[in-house]
């Protein structure tokens, strides 16, 4: 199990705000900052966030970011199909000397 | 625009080592880290370690530290993984990525198309 959590599943309807929540602790999210990346089906990740809220070129302003303490979020507004991905959060644990991946979020467009 | 091209699907038996690639475009290879994500079929991604060509300084998660091995090769702006005896727990789809960090905190921004090892006698 990753030390990182995330919640397995999330599902909104088209015009929606969902929210992704990562867990963890004062070894990784608590002191390093946190990445989200999407996956679509079948296809490599891309970075969608990065060093907590900060959205690479060409990445909506739909997707945003923020960290608190020992967890973060991804928030999505104005839900789209095109949305329909698997979510993760990464971040880098102290303890482990290494990165880590959440166990990912699978966000379903209803 | 940055690229990183993967080497193309592998099918091996138990025992058999392999080394995959990933090849740098578009960006000074020796100036990022670069890594490593194991993905299992239907399962989500596993960090698995990265290393940095200007200095092969090489960190590998707990998890898989002794089962593979990452080599860089400059002068072909050229990323390895390796294994030396695969077992069918291996068989994985295995993305490289670049790593660029900023004030000391790294993020994968750019990945390469994947390998898809299948491992099976």
């Amino acid at each position: 199990q990753s030390v990182v959590t995330q919640p397995p599943s999330a599902s909104g309807t088209p015009g929606q705000r969902v929210t992704i929540s990562c867990s963890g602790s004062t070894s990784n999210i608590g002191v390093n900052a946190v990445d989200w990346y999407q996956q679509l089906p079948g296809r490599a990740p891309k970075l969608l966030i990065f060093l907590n809220n900060l959205r690479p070129s060409g990445v909506p302003d739909r997707f945003s970011g923020s960290k608190s303490g020992t967890s973060a979020s991804l928030a999505i507004t104005g839900l789209q199909s095109e949305d329909e991905a698997d979510y993760y959060c990464a971040t880098w644990d102290d303890n482990l000397n290494g990165g880590v991946f959440g166990g990912g979020t699978k966000l379903t467009v209803l | 625009e940055v690229q990183l091209v993967q080497s193309g699907a592998e099918v091996k038996k138990p025992g058999e080592s392999l080394k995959i690639s990933c090849k740098g475009f578009g960006y000074s290879f020796s100036k990022y880290w670069i890594g490593w994500v194991r993905q299992m079929p239907g399962k989500g991604l596993e960090w698995m370690g990265i290393m940095f060509p200007g200095d092969f300084d090489t960190r590998y998660s707990p998890s898989f530290q002794g089962q593979v091995t990452i080599s860089i090769d400059q002068s072909t702006s050229t990323a390895y993984l390796q294994w030396s005896s695969l077992k069918p727990s291996d068989s994985a789809m295995y993305y490289c990525a670049r790593r660029p960090c900023s004030g000391g905190q790294c993020y994968f921004d750019s990945w390469g198309q994947g390998t898809l090892v299948t491992v099976s006698s």
